[in-house]
């Protein structure tokens, strides 16, 4: 089936650091992938839609020069969080259609990001 | 504006016995709907989705149940299985959400041996 790769699994950073997290599509070609962060006992919120090849759209109340997504590939989307601070620590997981009868949503692993 | 809410933090249920987790909507124009499972530092997993059309969708062990007037799904498990100790996420999908997922809360389950 379609798989996900999200790298890292976890991260520790300094405050002011910029940390990049990357999702991959590995057996299928993704022109939308999808960024969401959970806080802990919290759903999954959608951050941002990765379009390939054009900006990203981002949801309301999320900070896009603070959280910059590139999508410069089928198979590959990029988060970054500039100047981290402990309030980014979070858990990040990115998502890609593969088409199907369940709209072939398939998500990554997930990014345990932690600002100290 | 939660507009897909499970309103069970947790369930705690024994091995063998039937599980039962709840999800509301409030989003008329919702036109498809998923399960997921979800295990600690992983991402969520596709269980079984239904279509607005239907009122049941079975696979195996799991069956969604779809009450469109009450905008109320559940998710049945039965047997339930310690393996199936996870957190579960409704989502759902439709209007001019253009695709994206609104997910639920989620329900903790716990299936005790």
């Amino acid at each position: 089936g379609a798989v996900v790769s999200q790298h890292p699994s976890w991260v520790i950073c300094k405050s002011g650091t910029s940390v990049k997290i990357e999702c991959r599509s590995l057996d299928f070609q993704a022109t939308t992938m999808f960024w969401y962060r959970q806080f802990p006992k919290k759903s999954l919120m959608l951050m941002a839609t990765s379009n390939e090849g054009s900006k990203a759209t981002y949801e309301q109340g999320v900070e896009k020069d603070k959280f910059l997504i590139n999508h410069a590939s089928l198979t590959l989307s990029t988060l970054t969080v500039t100047s981290a601070h402990p309030e980014d620590s979070s858990f990040y997981i990115c998502s890609a259609r593969t088409g199907g009868s369940n709209y072939g949503y398939t998500f990554g692993s997930g990014t345990r990001l932690t600002v100290v | 504006d939660q507009q897909v809410k499970q309103n069970s933090p947790s369930l705690s249920v024994q091995e063998g016995r039937i599980s039962i987790l709840n999800c509301d909507y409030t989003n008329s124009m919702f036109d498809y709907f998923l399960w997921y499972k979800k295990y600690p530092a992983e991402g969520p997993t596709f269980l079984i989705s239904i279509s607005s059309i239907k009122d049941k969708n079975e696979d195996g062990r799991f069956t969604v149940f779809l009450n469109k007037s009450a905008k109320h799904l559940s998710l049945h498990i039965v047997p339930s299985q310690p393996g199936d100790s996870a957190v579960y996420f409704c989502a759902a999908i439709g209007g001019t959400s253009y695709g994206k997922l609104t997910f639920g809360q989620g329900t903790i389950l716990t299936v005790h041996p």
